[in-house]
């Protein structure tokens, strides 16, 4: 079945440095979605990607989706503390009865 | 709105008791879930509903049954609670459908002894 891997597992930064997470997928989606989950919280939408090579920005969150529309990332500029959580990417395929399927995150850790 | 309620918040349950989870949203909306999420394990779909009257399975549904009487609730049941049950469960709710903004409910934890 359709599988969307995410990388890295984790990653721990100091304050100040910048944080990239990906999303892959062997096939073509219809769109990808973003979720934060603070500590011991629920998933949170942050953002959705529709059309190929999409870019949307959310202040220090910069969101890409791939030209082929098999990729996404999502990259912080100069992380904070209240950027620790995990992130969850989910897509959408169309043949896939339009569940999302879930990556299994990325969990930041930031130092101050 | 208080958008999407779950109960109980914390569960403690003995192996081979059953419970049904509650889950209720105010937005109106047609496609409801459930989810569990065990460390390192991600988000995993246990049954799901497009519309009142309406349930599917998920990923893992062995163990749980959904009914979808109307729009607002999406209960779930385990019918034997096991360990391996023990989890973290999210219910979400959306327009319609994976293409559109999931909203999660607070979970609930649940441990089976």
């Amino acid at each position: 079945g359709q599988q969307v891997m995410q990388i890295p597992q984790y990653q721990h930064v100091q304050e100040g440095e910048d944080f990239t997470t990906y999303c892959n997928s062997s096939t073509t989606l219809s769109n990808i979605q973003w979720y934060k989950q603070r500590p011991g919280g629920h998933p949170v939408f942050l953002i959705q990607l529709v059309k190929s090579g999409e870019v949307k920005k959310q202040k220090r969150l910069t969101f890409q989706f791939g030209e082929a529309k098999k990729n996404s990332s999502l990259h912080i500029t100069a992380t904070q503390t209240t950027d620790v959580g995990t992130y969850f990417c989910a897509a959408s395929n169309a043949g896939n009865n339009r569940k999302l399927i879930w990556g299994l995150g990325t969990s930041l850790a930031v130092n101050p | 709105n208080a958008g999407v309620t779950q109960t109980p918040k914390f569960q403690v349950l003995k192996t081979g008791q059953s419970m049904t989870l509650q889950c209720a949203q105010d937005m109106n909306h047609e496609y409801m879930s459930w989810y569990r999420q065990d460390p390192g394990m991600g988000l995993r779909l246990i049954h799901y509903s497009v519309g009142a009257g309406i349930t599917d399975q998920g990923e893992v549904p062995n163990g749980y049954n959904v009914s979808r009487s109307t729009t607002e609730d999406f209960p779930l049941r385990l019918l034997s609670a096991a360990p391996s049950q023990t989890s973290v469960y999210f219910c979400a709710s959306s327009y319609d459908s994976g293409d559109y903004e999931q909203y999660f409910g607070p979970g609930t934890r649940l441990t089976v002894t």
